[in-house]
């Protein structure tokens, strides 16, 4: 069964320093998304891309962050200079385009900014 | 606005009996309802969703939730819990408003099934 994959699993990093959290959709979603958990609390919508642009994002989606689909496969989310808050894990989903359609999540990259 | 609450941090079930996890839901227009369950260091697995037609929905791994319109619910339930259906499940909503799909999560409700 295909499935949303994300690298890496895991990422430190320090504060100030540019992250590139990767994931790939399933091969035949056309809308992609980015959300965000931190720990012990909601799961929290970021961002969504659609036709090769930001379709819709949250207040937490500001300058610092952004998105790519660089290549016919990956969907990249980049925060350009990070703060201890950004620590979370960040969840890529995917889904075909249908009306209510599920959203597929990966496993999630956990991101610690020291 | 749209939004989901799950009420219960914690639910406690012994391995055998029936479990609820409780899910209500607060949006405009028709609700898109999803459960997704949450193992340790895993992504969100999607479960079972509403969108139209019965209220009884069935999903996977046996588990089953009731769409409640008068009470704006939308609880997860299964006849017999497994051990290994502890997990942390997430009940979440489609924004009616958005163009894209973007979920609402509730705060997520976690699963402890003792032997």
């Amino acid at each position: 069964e295909p499935e949303v994959t994300q690298t890496p699993s895991h990422q430190v990093t320090q504060m100030g320093q540019e992250v590139i959290l990767r994931c790939v959709p399933i091969s035949n979603h056309l809308y992609f998304y980015w959300y965000r958990q931190i720990l012990g609390q909601k799961v929290e919508f970021l961002v969504s891309f659609y036709n090769n642009e930001i379709s819709e994002k949250s207040e937490i989606f500001d300058d610092q962050f952004s998105v790519e689909r660089p290549d016919g496969s990956n969907f990249t989310l980049k925060i350009r200079s990070t703060k201890l808050e950004d620590s979370a894990m960040y969840f890529c989903a995917s889904r075909v385009g249908l009306a209510g359609e599920t959203q597929y999540f990966g496993p999630g990259t956990r991101l610690l900014v020291l | 606005a749209q939004s989901v609450a799950q009420p219960e941090d914690q639910v406690n079930v012994a391995e055998g009996n029936p479990l609820t996890v409780k899910c209500t839901y607060s949006v405009s227009g028709n609700p898109y309802l999803f459960w997704y369950v949450q193992y340790p260091n895993r992504g969100l697995q999607f479960l079972l969703k509403y969108i139209t037609g019965d209220n009884l929905v069935k999903g996977s791994y046996g588990f089953e939730a009731e769409f409640n319109k008068s009470q704006t619910s939308f609880h997860l339930k299964k006849p017999s819990a497994l051990v290994s259906d502890s997990a942390l499940y997430f009940c979440a909503v489609r924004d009616a408003l958005s163009n894209f799909n973007k979920f609402y999560f509730g705060s997520g409700t976690k699963l402890n099934v003792k032997p």
